[in-house]
């Protein structure tokens, strides 16, 4: 119930192009889903963020989909570049004070030029 | 000015030893956090601590030990260290709002290698 699954594990994209990665939760209490970018030898660093009440968030390149029923919800990395090559971390959390923060297992970009 | 700052960056040690990891934020956060991240990049949250209240993720074992001096620090304690600890442990802070989760902030990681 505290699990957040990540998909895919890797994903090597083209400069230019779209980079999509999914995850799924399973307990409905969950009511903050970030997703954070993680470069070698650095902390993760949140992205962006959303709460289960809007569908899509939008940043710059970067747009979250959000699919309550579905328990999904996505991260779409629009005109993708080599600098975005990271890790990425989606989470979700309940309440409180974040002892509940669960991260998904991750998903290594490559974006080549 | 570094957000949340983490000392050492790297910590090589024998195992049985006993280590500690600093961290301090200086946000005005009054939430922190210490991870393990594993070799394999999974994070796992090991502690939230918050006005004194400290939430301990049960499967970390009680050689870990945090401890707060004051809002701005929690420092990471842990004895008999065992090959497994080898890790990359980061600690994070953030604004606590009962009911409203807000963004942690992550320092850059202490790289621990257990020999």
């Amino acid at each position: 119930q505290q699990q957040v699954k990540q998909s895919p594990q890797s994903l090597i994209v083209q400069k230019g192009g779209i980079s999509i990665i999914n995850c799924a939760y399973e307990n409905t209490a969950f009511d903050y889903f970030p997703w954070y970018q993680q470069f070698p030898g650095k902390g993760p660093a949140l992205l962006i963020a959303i709460r289960p009440d809007v569908s899509e968030k939008k940043e710059g390149r970067f747009t979250i989909s959000f699919n309550k029923s579905a328990k999904q919800f996505s991260l779409h990395i629009m005109d993708s570049q080599p600098g975005d090559s990271a890790t990425y971390f989606c989470a979700a959390s309940r309440g409180n004070y974040g002892q509940n923060f669960v991260f998904g297992p991750g998903t290594r970009l490559s974006v080549l030029p | 000015d570094t957000a949340v700052s983490q000392t050492p960056k790297y910590l090589v040690t024998q195992m049985g030893n006993d280590k500690s990891i600093k961290c301090e934020q200086n946000l005005g956060h009054d939430t922190m956090y210490w991870y393990k991240q594993d070799s394999k990049k999974f994070l796992k949250i090991m502690f939230s601590y918050n006005n004194k209240e400290l939430i301990i993720n049960e499967t970390v074992p009680n050689r870990f030990s945090p401890k707060s001096p004051d809002k701005a620090h929690l420092n990471l304690h842990i004895n008999s260290l065992e090959l497994g600890d080898s890790a990359v442990y980061f600690c994070a802070s953030s604004s606590a709002d009962r009911g409203s989760n807000q963004p942690q902030h992550f320092g850059d990681g202490t790289r621990l290698s257990i020999l």
